[in-house]
């Protein structure tokens, strides 16, 4: 079974500070892993997708990281903002499937 | 564009009654999906489109029904609403529904069913 597991679930960091997520997943046959934020009462909105072959990608603060061979992949957050305050969500897709395997997310705090 | 918009925003409902979630999308994407959110879970995928006239189960079809006349609306349907159905739903789009593709997701409605 397709799985997607997020940590840690929670964390609150002080503004300017950096963080980094973590997601393991087990999705089978691999096609890309993809960031979403999630503000309180919105949907979704994707930060980056990956697949097999990046290693690295950055869209402005964010940073993630993707090992095909451990199956980790991890979103790192540099000089946090409070809007970097939502949840975090890893989207897993599987070649040949429509329906996604998506983590719980990590809610993510920044105080000022 | 508006993008992805969907009404209402907000719906009480009692167990039995009936009732359509409205999805529409502005953007020309043929893909078109209903997930549902529950505390502690991840997303869940109730049913998709890949075109019009075209629909296809996700991981939790039961309970939900859904068509496709137009390449722009996309309605949800609970004939009989179960507490079990209490959640927040998203309707999502993209282009093609290509594993690559943004979705891109709509506000949201949250569903109380007593």
């Amino acid at each position: 079974k397709n799985q997607v597991e997020q940590s840690p679930q929670s964390l609150i960091i002080l503004e300017g500070k950096n963080c980094t997520l973590q997601c393991n997943y087990t999705v089978s046959p691999f096609s890309n892993l993809r960031w979403y934020k999630q503000d309180t009462g919105r949907g979704p909105v994707s930060l980056t997708i990956m697949t097999f072959s990046e290693n690295t990608k950055s869209n402005g603060r964010y940073t993630a990281t993707l090992d095909a061979d451990t199956k980790q992949s991890s979103l790192h957050i540099t000089a946090s903002q409070l809007s970097d305050s939502a949840s975090y969500i890893c989207v897993v897709s599987a070649g040949g499937s429509y329906i996604p395997t998506f983590g719980r997310g990590t809610s993510l705090i920044v105080h000022p | 564009n508006a993008g992805v918009t969907q009404t209402p925003k907000f719906q009480v409902l009692k167990t039995g009654q009936s009732m359509t979630l409205q999805c529409a999308q502005d953007m020309n994407h043929e893909y078109m999906s209903w997930y549902r959110q529950d505390p502690g879970m991840g997303l869940r995928l109730i049913h998709y489109s890949v075109g019009a006239g075209i629909t296809d189960q996700g991981e939790v079809p039961n309970g939900y029904n859904v068509s496709r006349s137009t390449t722009e609306d996309f309605p949800l349907r609970l004939l009989s609403a179960a507490p079990s159905q209490t959640s927040v739903y998203f309707c999502a789009s993209s282009l093609t529904g290509g594993l690559s593709e943004t979705q891109y997701f709509g506000p949201g409605t949250r569903l109380l069913v007593l």
